[in-house]
């Protein structure tokens, strides 16, 4: 089956630094990637939504500039958190497909900033 | 705007006891429903989802749930509980109408007792 391999698993920061997460579709095309947020305790949020080839589309309350998002092939997105801080501990998961194949998603991404 | 109400936030079974977590749902459109199951710092993993045809579903360790929608529900079940199925389980549903993204509820805890 489609699998959508995120690394790392898990990444600890120090505050101020920046941090990447990679997702790779393998064996299938990821039209869109789907990037969530799960705070302890908590559900999955819809961070932003990015499409190959264009700019990301991000959620209400959610800083642009702060979470960049990278889709330039079918087969890989990027989550940069920029200048990493305490409260952007979370975990991290992306999910990728298309319309008519479905999505997948990755395994998360346990950052802890300190 | 879709939402997802699961209903108890932390169920707690015997091992050997029926499992029901609920899931109630609200859209516009007909929707597709999903439940997920994530073990302690791993991803999301699929257990069943229901597009169309038979409301009655089957996913992968002996869980089923049924779509209803005459009372807007989908709800998990598993006639036995294992102790491997404590874990957190997620509803979701996905919105076609609004680039496929989903819109998750707030997950129960499952535990199991021996």
């Amino acid at each position: 089956g489609a699998v959508v391999s995120q690394h790392p698993s898990r990444v600890i920061c120090k505050s101020g630094t920046s941090v990447k997460i990679e997702c790779r579709s393998l064996d299938f095309q990821a039209t869109t990637m789907f990037w969530y947020r799960q705070f302890p305790k908590q559900s999955l949020m819809l961070m932003a939504t990015s499409n190959e080839g264009s700019k990301a589309t991000y959620e209400q309350g959610v800083e642009k500039d702060k979470f960049l998002i990278n889709h330039a092939s079918l087969t890989l997105s990027t989550l940069t958190v920029t200048s990493a801080h305490p409260e952007d501990s979370s975990f991290y998961i992306c999910s990728g497909g298309s319309v008519g194949y479905g999505y997948t998603f990755g395994s998360g991404t346990r950052l802890t900033v300190v | 705007a879709q939402s997802v109400t699961q209903l108890g936030s932390h169920v707690s079974v015997s091992e050997g006891a029926l499992v029901l977590l609920r899931c109630n749902y609200s859209s516009s459109v007909p929707p597709y429903l999903f439940w997920y199951v994530q073990y302690p710092n791993q991803g999301l993993q699929l257990l069943l989802k229901y597009t169309t045809g038979a409301t009655l579903v089957k996913g992968i360790n002996g869980f089923e749930a049924e779509f209803k929608k005459s009372e807007t529900s989908f709800h998990l079940t598993k006639p036995s509980a294992h102790m491997s199925d404590a874990a957190e389980y997620f509803c979701a549903v996905r919105d076609k109408n609004a680039g496929n993204m989903l819109t998750f509820g707030g997950g129960t805890r499952l535990m199991v007792k021996p």
